[in-house]
């Protein structure tokens, strides 16, 4: 089982440039997360999702879009990066809001 | 708003010894799910234990066990005889409307 596949792996961008993560999960859940991971911080809720065509914000929205087209995918989109974008971005799933997440193996992005 | 504080940036504890990690919590949902994760230096993320807000009894999973005080509203985590393979950062999380994370505990076990 794939379970939660994140592309890319790695990725470095110039200031000011444009990307897109995705995530795509297999096991037909509702719930979809994006998250970002900073030393001394643990994981900040950047966007969420509650099903198919639904997004939320969560704690550290600005600067980022998602959408959720398909309910098997969730995309992440840096619109204009800045430095302060360079983290490393999990994507997670569950199938219900208190069951547990399961995590993609995560992205390293740099921001020039 | 939900909030989850893990006050212990870092802790060590010797090999065979059982170490209390804490973490706090709060919301006003009356339905949430307390959960604990391992971030070895690899980097995935991995589950450990849940505990649902209406459990009467602490969760456990082999050498992990949940001390779940819902009136303190504290989900502390406690590993029984350490071993080296246990050194990693642990996440609390809490799940409910949303999914948020503490800022973690880097254990360090030492032989």
């Amino acid at each position: 089982n794939a379970g939660v596949t994140q592309t890319p792996k790695f990725r470095v961008l110039k200031t000011g440039q444009s990307m897109t993560l995705l995530c795509a999960q297999d096991m037909n859940h509702e719930y979809m997360y994006w998250y970002r991971q900073d030393p001394g911080m643990g994981l900040r809720l950047i966007h969420y999702s509650v099903g198919e065509g639904t997004t939320a914000k969560g704690e550290v929205p600005d600067g980022y879009n998602v959408s959720r087209l398909k309910k098997q995918n969730f995309l992440l989109g840096l619109e204009s990066a800045a430095p302060s974008q360079t983290s490393v971005y999990f994507c997670a799933s569950s199938g219900q809001g208190v069951e547990k997440l399961f995590f993609g193996s995560g992205t390293q992005l740099s921001v020039l | 708003a939900q909030k989850i504080t893990q006050t212990q940036p870092g802790m060590f504890v010797q090999e065979k010894e059982a170490v209390t990690l804490d973490c706090t919590y709060d919301t006003s949902d009356p339905s949430y799910g307390l959960f604990w994760y391992k971030q070895p230096s690899s980097g995935e993320m991995i589950f450990l234990i849940y505990q649902g807000s209406y459990d009467q009894q602490n969760a456990t999973e082999g050498r992990y066990s949940l001390n779940f005080q819902k009136a303190r509203k504290s989900a502390n985590l406690v590993i029984s005889a350490s071993q080296l393979g246990d050194s990693a950062m642990y996440f609390c999380a809490m799940g409910g409307n949303q999914f948020y994370f503490g800022t973690g505990t880097s254990l360090t076990v030492i032989p």
